[in-house]
């Protein structure tokens, strides 16, 4: 079947290394950040999540960090692995109650043994 | 794994059809959502509800309804499918994290 992801930007990373992801949200005002893993075929999956009062929230093998400064969210996986391969989405709240999200452009993740 | 599903997962229907398609979770959740996802892009609300009764419509314009007749059910329905419809339909729902089935690949011909 056709594969999510074949237009997105691309990490290629050798198994074992740490991976990074990066974001760019839209709206001063979102005051929730969620990241998401999509594999071929398959719905997102949650990773981990991150609220605007924090700058920092850590996860098994996965780290979020954000800057309300410049609006920029990130994702690292540390020792990452051949079944971390799939499409990363960065998704925000924008907030007053609503639970909408909003998703960001996706980055597809190629780990190789 | 979140308990919610989603049926057709693929369907290839002609142009003029209607269909519906079925988005249903056990978990009691309130607030339900449609999504709709072309090959290799984000992700844009079309429609969502905060319970029974309740539907609103998306961010990204759709010629879509839904209906929320109950807590568990939230189906989407196309009544004149067209090949501009052609794309990846994405439920969810959310209690704490936000939850999504597995989506329905729908193709116009």
């Amino acid at each position: 079947g056709e594969s999510v992801g074949l237009h997105l930007p691309t990490l290629s990373v050798q198994e074992g290394d740490n991976s990074i992801i990066n974001c760019a949200y839209s709206n001063s005002a979102s005051d929730y950040f969620i990241w998401y893993k999509q594999e071929s075929g398959k719905g997102p999956q949650f990773i981990i999540d991150i609220r605007s009062n924090m700058d920092k929230r850590q996860g098994q093998r996965v780290t979020v960090l954000l800057n309300k400064t410049v609006k920029h969210l990130s994702l690292q996986i540390a020792a990452t692995q051949p079944g971390d391969s799939a499409v990363y989405f960065c998704a925000e709240n924008i907030g007053w109650g609503t639970d909408k999200l909003i998703f960001g452009t996706g980055t597809r993740l190629q780990v190789f043994p | 794994e979140a308990d919610i599903y989603q049926t057709p997962r693929y369907l290839v229907i002609g142009t003029g059809k209607k269909i519906t398609l079925e988005c249903s979770q056990t978990m009691g959740h309130d607030k339900m959502y449609w999504y709709q996802q072309d090959p290799g892009m984000e992700l844009h609300l079309i429609h969502y509800s905060y319970g029974v009764n309740s539907t609103e419509k998306g961010d990204l314009s759709s010629e879509s309804t839904v209906s929320r007749i109950r807590t568990e059910h939230f189906p989407l329905t196309l009544e004149s499918a067209r090949p501009s419809h052609t794309s990846q339909y994405l439920c969810a729902s959310i209690g704490g994290e936000q939850y999504f089935g597995p989506g329905t690949r729908l193709t116009v011909t």
